[in-house]
C-alpha cells in the first residue's frame, strides 16, 4: 500500500546528542513536511519542502535542520537537542494540484524523548 | 499570529447521541478548513473538509463554516465510542497546503 513511512517510531537521546528522523513515501507527492507535536498542543509546522525548495518557518530553531535528497525521502535532524524537543515528530505529505488542496496525509510518527 | 482556537474540553457525550465540536480562527484571510481526527499516540487522518459557507454533509459529519464570524464546527451524529479521540480543526492560511492546527478538542463517547 501507498504510504509514508517514518523512522523510528521511537527514539531517546541524550541532551544533546543528535538524532535523525526519517521519512519516506510511495505517494510521489511533491510536498512533503515536518510538525513537532507536544503532549497535548497542536502540531506545530518546521518546514516544508515544496519539490526541491526548501520552507523555513520564521520561528523554528536554527537546531533543527532538514535534507530532502529525492522526492521519495525526508530527514529531520536535531543537532543538539534539549528537553523541550521532546514531542512526536509527524512527517506529511500532500500533492499541489490534488484533489484536495490542504489534504495531508501522515506517517505514525517518530516519538522523541530527550533525556 | 495566526491562530486556531478550539476548547480542549473533554467533551463528554452518550453513545448516540450528537457530539459538536467548534474551531475559530483569526484570520480573515484563511480560505478552507479541515477536521484531523487523531486517536491516541496515532497520527492525524482527514474526516472533513470545507472551504465554502455553510454546512457540508458526509455520512455522520457535517461541517459547517461561517467565514463573517471566523467560526467552523463539526457535528458527529450519532456517535459511537470509536469516535472517541482529539479532534483537530486546522486551517489554509494562505492558497497552498501549508495548515495551522487548533491543540483539538478531545471528545469521549460512552457506551
Amino acid at each position: 500500500d501507498a504510504m509514508v513511512i517514518q523512522n523510528p517510531r521511537y527514539q531517546v537521546t541524550q541532551f544533546g546528542k543528535p538524532v535523525t528522523l526519517s521519512c519516506s513515501q510511495t505517494l510521489n507527492h511533491n510536498v512533503m513536511y515536518w510538525y513537532q507535536q507536544k503532549s497535548s498542543q497542536a502540531p506545530k509546522l518546521l518546514f516544508h519542502y515544496y519539490d526541491k525548495d526548501f520552507n523555513n518557518e520564521a520561528d523554528t530553531p536554527d537546531n533543527f535542520q532538514s535534507r530532502r535528497p529525492n522526492t521519495s525521502f525526508c530527514f529531520l535532524d536535531i543537532r543538539s537537542p534539549g528537553l523541550g524537543d521532546t514531542a512526536m515528530y509527524l512527517c506529511a505529505t500532500s500533492r499541489e494540484g490534488g484533489r484536495i488542496t490542504g489534504e495531508l496525509f501522515f506517517g505514525e510518527g517518530s516519538r522523541l524523548t530527550v533525556l | 499570529q495566526k491562530e486556531v482556537e478550539q476548547n480542549s474540553g473533554p467533551l463528554s457525550v452518550p453513545e448516540g447521541a450528537i457530539a459538536s465540536l467548534n474551531c475559530t480562527y483569526s484570520d480573515r484571510g484563511s480560505q478552507s478548513f479541515f477536521w484531523y481526527r487523531q486517536y491516541s499516540g496515532k497520527s492525524p487522518e482527514l474526516i472533513m473538509f470545507i472551504y465554502s459557507n455553510g454546512d457540508k454533509e458526509d455520512g455522520r459529519f457535517t461541517a459547517q463554516l461561517n467565514k463573517a464570524s471566523q467560526y467552523v464546527s463539526l457535528l458527529i451524529r450519532d456517535s459511537q465510542p470509536s469516535d472517541s479521540a482529539t479532534y483537530l480543526c486546522a486551517g489554509s492560511m494562505e492558497y497552498g497546503n501549508k495548515l495551522v492546527f487548533g491543540a483539538g478538542t478531545i471528545l469521549r463517547v460512552k457506551s
